[in-house]
């Protein structure tokens, strides 16, 4: 059964302190893994596409990383607006084009 | 530059009543989706479409119904609401890229309680 776990459910950081958030997934073939960013209110917002393994993406204090069982979310000395929900979604191979799969995402408080 | 337009924001309803929820995308996406979310899930899909006049179910379609007349509209209707379908509904579109892979774009939201 496909399926995305990710963790830590919570984590609370003070500002400059840098960390990472996992995102585990289990899917026969992946098409893609993506990253969105939810605030408070809102609907989530994207952040990056990985394809394969080995890639890399990188936006301002957020770089993500995908080997082939796990993507990682690195945040380098956030700052209090980085706090937010982050959601991972995987799109895999062997199911159709509109089929996403979403985690539960991390809540990440940024304290200043 | 709108992106993904829910209507309404807020609503309450009373059991058994009906109502319909708006999207609206200016992005000229061919496939448009609708999910609640829930706490502690993940996003769940309800419906989705991959074009004009085409529709189909999602993970949890049972209770809702949907319309796609137009491609840049997607409707979301509830028949006779009942309390488990409070939740944030969210509509999302993407655009279609074949066996490549599409981010999708969101909407902020719909927030349905139902007494």
């Amino acid at each position: 059964e496909d399926q995305v776990t990710q963790s830590p459910e919570a984590l609370r950081l003070q500002e400059g302190e840098s960390s990472s958030l996992n995102c585990s997934y289990t899917v026969s073939g992946l098409r893609g893994l993506f990253w969105y960013r939810q605030d408070p209110g809102k609907g989530p917002e994207f952040l990056f596409t990985l394809y394969s393994a080995g890639e890399e993406k990188e936006k301002e204090r957020l770089k993500a990383t995908l080997t082939k069982k796990e993507s990682f979310l690195h945040i380098t000395a956030p700052k209090p607006e980085d706090s937010a929900t982050y959601l991972c979604a995987v799109q895999p191979i062997t199911s159709g084009t509109y089929k996403y799969i979403f985690g539960t995402g991390t809540r990440l408080k940024v304290l200043a | 530059n709108a992106g993904v337009t829910q209507t309404p924001k807020f609503r309450v309803l009373k059991t058994g009543q009906s109502m319909t929820l708006l999207c609206a995308q200016d992005m000229n996406h061919e496939y448009m989706y609708w999910y609640r979310q829930d706490p502690g899930m993940g996003l769940r899909l309800i419906h989705y479409s991959v074009g004009e006049g085409t529709t189909a179910k999602g993970e949890v379609p049972d209770g809702y119904n949907v319309s796609r007349l137009k491609k840049q509209n997607f409707l979301l209707g509830l028949e006779s609401a009942a309390p488990s379908q409070t939740s944030v509904y969210f509509c999302a579109s993407s655009y279609f890229g074949g066996l490549s892979n599409q981010p999708q774009h969101f909407g902020d939201g719909t927030r349905l309680s139902i007494l």
